[in-house]
């Protein structure tokens, strides 16, 4: 089946920087997505979304780019803090499906 | 307004038992989906309940099963457990099928079969 997969399962960062986290997915016909964090004993907890149509957005500190033409997702943690330390997926879903999630990346801010 | 409230959050069980799990959707949301997430991993979907009836499931075995209550909370089943089964099992609620705005997961059950 189709499935969402990330570059990297580990990223280290310092306290202050910016951060990148990737994310490849296979099924193309998917029009929304969403990047998660997970925090140790918690569930997944939302962060931002983007639709098919869109090819960036925008939060509070987190960017979300979309490029369908290589189906990469990034999500952009800007003055990337203590607190940004958590496991992040993307989620990919297409009309009439469930979300299928990547198997995550570890971000770990070093003070 | 209350979110997604799951229990218990640890259980122990035998291989060969059966479990219970349960889960309060956040107030206002009518579909629940269930997914399995095994350590050092993404969750996997199980399956998803909409208006008490099941909506969609993913690649699980017929001894895991669901029921979802006039109250839109749901329980998920599953009988004679495997060692394999061992991993979080997190209940998402949302509003519809087809959210516009994600789901809103509990925090889990952490389910480990000896």
């Amino acid at each position: 089946g189709e499935s969402v997969g990330l570059h990297l399962p580990t990223l280290s960062v310092q306290e202050g920087d910016n951060s990148i986290i990737n994310c490849a997915y296979s099924n193309s016909a998917s029009d929304y997505f969403i990047w998660y964090k997970q925090e140790s004993g918690k569930g997944p907890q939302f962060i931002i979304d983007i639709r098919s149509n869109m090819d960036k957005r925008q939060g509070q500190r987190v960017t979300v780019l979309l490029n369908k033409t290589v189906k990469h997702l990034s999500l952009q943690i800007a003055a990337t803090q203590p607190g940004d330390s958590a496991v992040y997926f993307c989620a990919e879903k297409n009309y009439g499906q469930n979300f299928v999630f990547g198997p995550g990346t570890r971000l770990s801010v070093l003070p | 307004e209350t979110g997604v409230t799951q229990s218990p959050t640890h259980l122990i069980k035998t291989r060969g038992q059966q479990v219970t799990l349960r889960c309060s959707s956040q107030s206002g949301h009518n579909t629940v989906s269930w997914y399995q997430q095994a350590l050092g991993q993404g969750p996997q979907f199980i399956f998803q309940y909409y208006r008490e009836e099941e909506n969609g499931r993913g690649n699980f075995p017929p001894r895991f099963s669901g029921l979802q209550f006039p109250n839109y909370s749901s329980e998920l089943n599953v009988n004679a457990l495997e060692l394999d089964d061992s991993a979080l099992y997190l209940c998402a609620s949302s509003l519809g099928r087809e959210t516009n705005y994600g789901y809103t997961f509990g925090s889990g059950t952490r389910l480990t079969v000896v």
